[in-house]
């Protein structure tokens, strides 16, 4: 049962240009919602979260949009730099559950030059 | 701060023997994570503590699944006996308490089971 999902296993994308990483979900007690980074053989980094309250939120280059009504959000990327190239995870929690984090199954990035 | 620190960083081991994965906190944090990646599950939640008490271990696969937490700073994950399924990514990941979502996770452990 995957609660969150990344359909896409990977995305290519041109330097430069905008990536577009999307999840879905489907628990609607899930009211805060993460991205991570992974690198090779690096642990994931937090990268940008989005409460449920909010349906965007921005950091520089990269911004997150939550759709809830569609149980989807999405993280834009705008230019993409080389030094993208990722594992990209989405994850969520409910607030009754604290602490507890669901991933997705990550989306691999690669920037083209 | 070194972080969060996971040992050993792979481990290759025949089937039926016991594995312990091991893992340091980052000091002050008081929860902590075991999660396996594989790649048609992504990251999944073993178990988690808080405050060196088991949460939720809903998670763990079967019986053959341990994870214990000895004290604030340390946590092991056993698997015993280990099966060629096993193989995965183990991560750990700390974080300073409730409401707060900034894990910070460990390089991880690369399990291979033969």
């Amino acid at each position: 049962d995957q609660q969150v999902k990344q359909n896409s296993p990977s995305l290519s994308v041109q330097e430069g240009r905008i990536s577009i990483l999307n999840c879905d979900y489907t628990n609607s007690m899930f009211d805060y919602f993460l991205w991570y980074k992974k690198y090779p053989a690096e642990g994931p980094t937090f990268l940008i979260s989005i409460s449920s309250i909010k349906d965007k939120n921005e950091d520089g280059r990269f911004t997150v949009f939550l759709n809830k009504s569609a149980k989807h959000l999405s993280l834009h990327i705008v230019p993409s730099q080389p030094g993208d190239s990722a594992v990209y995870f989405c994850a969520a929690s409910a607030l009754v559950g604290a602490q507890k984090l669901v991933f997705g199954q990550g989306t691999r990035l690669t920037i083209n030059p | 701060d070194a972080g969060v620190i996971q040992s050993p960083r792979h481990e290759v081991t025949e089937m039926g023997q016991e594995v312990t994965l091991r893992c340091k906190l980052i000091s002050g944090h008081n929860s902590l994570f075991w999660y396996r990646q594989t790649m048609m599950r992504g990251l999944e939640l073993l178990i988690y503590f808080n405050n060196n008490v088991p949460i939720d271990d809903s998670g763990m696969p079967e019986d053959r699944f341990s994870a214990k937490m000895p004290n604030a700073s340390f946590s092991t994950l056993k698997i015993q006996p280990s099966e060629p399924r096993d193989s995965a990514v183990y991560f750990c990941a700390s974080s300073p308490g409730r409401g707060n979502y900034g894990y910070t996770f460990g390089s991880g452990t690369r399990l291979t089971v033969v």
